[in-house]
């Protein structure tokens, strides 16, 4: 597609409810990154996949999230049993090269989670 | 330990006064340098990138940015700033031959004055 596609925009969830957001990175980008952006804050990342490997998932806050890549291409991000602190804007991004090279970064989803 | 500080939290100044936002780095690598800008509602869009070479790189709506490895800094600037300019401002650090992630500033806020 023309750019990083996120799905939902919006997603508001009851706490302790599990939710998964979408991510359609740009058609042929080998690297794909998961990014958590709170109120105020800039991003913090989350996970990273070169096509369907996960090299590294150091930014996952807890074991109830997380992220699979399984043909290489579309990316979701799970949470289970979400928390209040949980609510943020998920931001994905891909990238053509291996790794860093320009990222481009889709619009979002913003999570509640009342 | 990889970090990058963005001093100013808010910054405001004149439509068509002259733009400085501040940017400094710890990486332990030879750094890719980053400015992204983010408008209310929307994703991160690059603005310049700083990869190797001359040290004043050019980006987009008439943005530079000048890399000053003694300083460990890389300022952000544009002569004449427009009202459209108001957005959130991110400064952003990578690996340069490694596979890795974009570390983001917490960012800094400019606002317009009329």
């Amino acid at each position: 597609g023309a750019g990083v596609s996120q799905s939902p925009r919006y997603k508001v969830a009851k706490r302790g409810q599990d939710v998964a957001l979408r991510c359609d990175p740009i058609s042929g980008h080998v690297s794909l990154f998961w990014y958590q952006q709170a109120l105020g804050q800039g991003p913090e990342f989350l996970t990273y996949f070169q096509n369907e490997a996960q090299l590294d998932k150091s930014g996952l806050p807890s074991d109830r999230f997380f992220a699979e890549r399984p043909e290489g291409s579309v990316s979701t991000l799970k949470i289970q049993r979400t928390q209040q602190e949980d609510s943020a804007v998920y931001l994905c991004a891909s990238s053509q090269g291996q790794g860093l090279s320009e990222a481009f970064f889709g619009q979002g989803t913003r999570l509640t989670v009342v | 330990a990889q970090s990058v500080t963005q001093p100013d939290i808010h910054i405001t100044v004149s439509e068509g006064a002259s733009l400085e936002l501040r940017c400094n780095y710890s990486y332990g690598a030879t750094p890719y340098l980053f400015w992204y800008v983010q408008s209310p509602g929307q994703g991160l869009q690059l603005l310049l990138k700083y990869f190797s070479g001359d040290t004043l790189v050019q980006g987009i709506k008439g943005f530079e940015a000048e890399f000053k490895r003694s300083q460990s800094s890389f300022n952000l600037r544009k002569p004449s700033v427009h009202w459209s300019d108001a957005a959130e401002y991110f400064c952003a650090v990578g690996a340069v031959n490694r596979d890795d992630k974009i570390i983001f500033g917490k960012g800094t806020r400019l606002h317009i004055l009329p």
